[in-house]
């Protein structure tokens, strides 16, 4: 029969043009959020973190917004790129006294960066 | 430093077979992590491991699975019988803990396992 696989969100952008990818989380104790790209064939990469005590950050190109009154992360990428094209993915990692770091990462959007 | 190195990146195998997944983490990582990624489910942890020690495998999906990390630079994973739904794209990745700033784990290339 048809196999029914995870329906990615997508958002397709103009070259140059600025991408906002959004991500909701649950747990409200997450203490930690990260994102990471993943390219066709490859493992996913870190692009930027933030911590809860935080409501932005920004890296080369790309912004990360937290907002913890409605659960909501976004990551903003200026002038996309071609070699932007991936699944972004967003983690979360609850606050835990112990150091572990187990992150929980969310199900993602897929980037088409059209030239 | 060669980051996070898998092997072998691609596995095909018969239903039944015992396969084994290899990966060596970064020098000087105390964390390592096995991850699984399907069209189905996504990337779901299944174990890791902090200073060779197995901290949580409630990921692991059944006996079948077993993962063992018998020096820092190097763990297995492995299925016995490997079964067809076992076919999915599995990840290492490795950490250095350095609280409270950063938790960033590297993900090496992944191996491929398609169980026929």
């Amino acid at each position: 029969g048809e196999s029914v696989g995870l329906h990615l969100p997508t958002l397709s952008v103009q070259e140059g043009d600025n991408s906002i990818i959004n991500c909701a989380y649950s747990n409200s104790a997450s203490d930690y959020f990260i994102w990471y790209k993943q390219e066709s064939g490859k493992g996913p990469q870190f692009i930027i973190d933030i911590r809860s005590n935080m409501d932005k950050r920004q890296g080369q190109r790309v912004t990360v917004l937290l907002n913890k009154t409605v659960k909501h992360l976004s990551l903003q990428i200026a002038a996309t790129q071609p070699g932007d094209s991936a699944v972004y993915f967003c983690a979360e990692a609850p606050f835990d006294q112990t150091g572990a770091n187990n992150l929980f990462f969310g199900t993602g959007t897929r980037l088409t960066v059209i030239p | 430093d060669a980051g996070v190195i898998q092997s072998p990146r691609h596995e095909v195998t018969e239903m039944g077979q015992e396969v084994t997944l290899r990966c060596k983490p970064i020098s000087g990582h105390d964390y390592l992590f096995w991850y699984r990624q399907t069209m189905m489910r996504g990337l779901e942890l299944l174990i890791y491991f902090n200073n060779n020690v197995p901290i949580d495998d409630s990921g692991m999906p059944e006996d079948r699975f077993s993962a063992k990390m018998p020096n820092a630079s190097f763990s297995t994973l492995k299925i016995q019988p490997s079964e067809p739904r076992d076919s999915a794209v599995y990840f290492c990745a490795s950490s250095l803990i350095a609280p409270p700033h950063s938790y960033e784990q590297y993900f090496g290339p992944g191996t491929r396992l398609t169980v026929t």
